[in-house]
């Protein structure tokens, strides 16, 4: 069974830091990884996709790599601000049974000024 | 505007009695997913569905029923079966094949009282 983790549970950090979340996952057989946030009290956003054959995607500030062979996924976030503050949540799901997403617990960002 | 909703945002609910929680979505998406969300834990997988008239249980479908008779409709019905339905409730939706992206709706919180 897919387990996915993502450590640490919280982080605090001063604005302008550059900063990375990490996220593991137990099953290398996946089909692709998913970061998301999630605003207090709202539903996810979608933030980068990263299919299994690829190596890494990038959005604006943000940039995702994935390392299928070691289980792991890293989202950094460059430059920090106060409005990236909320909870990041990457999810995976399994080849063969693509659409069905396993998720982690969740990294709580606060970026402070 | 293409996107997903979910109604009510809030609802309350005494023991013993169902209720539905809508969600509709525009995208033209062909498949939909029901997650519950409870504090400190991932995103749960409750039903999915990948085609009209068709579902399948996820990971916690005990106490939870679902319909698909169009493509923009999957509501969700928790029944009074459902031991601890106090929860947020999150659906979700994506085009089935490549590159299979997940978008989700605002979510709804159900409390009982």
């Amino acid at each position: 069974k897919q387990e996915v983790t993502q450590i640490p549970a919280a982080l605090s950090v001063p604005e302008g830091e550059n900063l990375v979340l990490n996220c593991s996952f137990t099953d290398s057989a996946i089909y692709n990884l998913q970061w998301f946030r999630q605003d207090p009290g709202k539903g996810l956003t979608s933030l980068l996709l990263i299919q299994s054959s690829q190596r890494e995607q990038t959005s604006g500030r943000l940039n995702a790599s994935l390392d299928k062979s070691s289980g792991r996924s890293t989202l950094y976030i460059a430059a920090s601000q106060p409005g990236d503050s909320a909870t990041y949540l990457c999810a995976v799901s399994r080849t063969g049974t693509a659409s069905k997403l396993t998720f982690g617990t969740g990294t709580r960002l606060q970026v402070t000024l | 505007d293409g996107g997903i909703t979910q109604s009510p945002k809030y609802l309350f609910r005494k023991e013993g009695q169902n209720v539905t929680l809508s969600c509709e979505q525009n995208l033209n998406h062909d498949a939909m997913y029901w997650y519950r969300q409870d504090p400190g834990q991932g995103l749960r997988l409750i039903y999915y569905s990948q085609i009209v008239n068709d579902f399948q249980k996820g990971d916690i479908a005990e106490g939870y029923s679902v319909s698909r008779e169009k493509k923009e409709s999957f509501p969700l019905t928790v029944t009074s079966a459902q031991k601890n339905p106090t929860a947020f409730y999150l659906c979700a939706s994506t085009l089935t094949g490549f590159p299979n992206e997940q978008f989700f709706g605002p979510g709804t919180r159900l409390t009982v009282l």
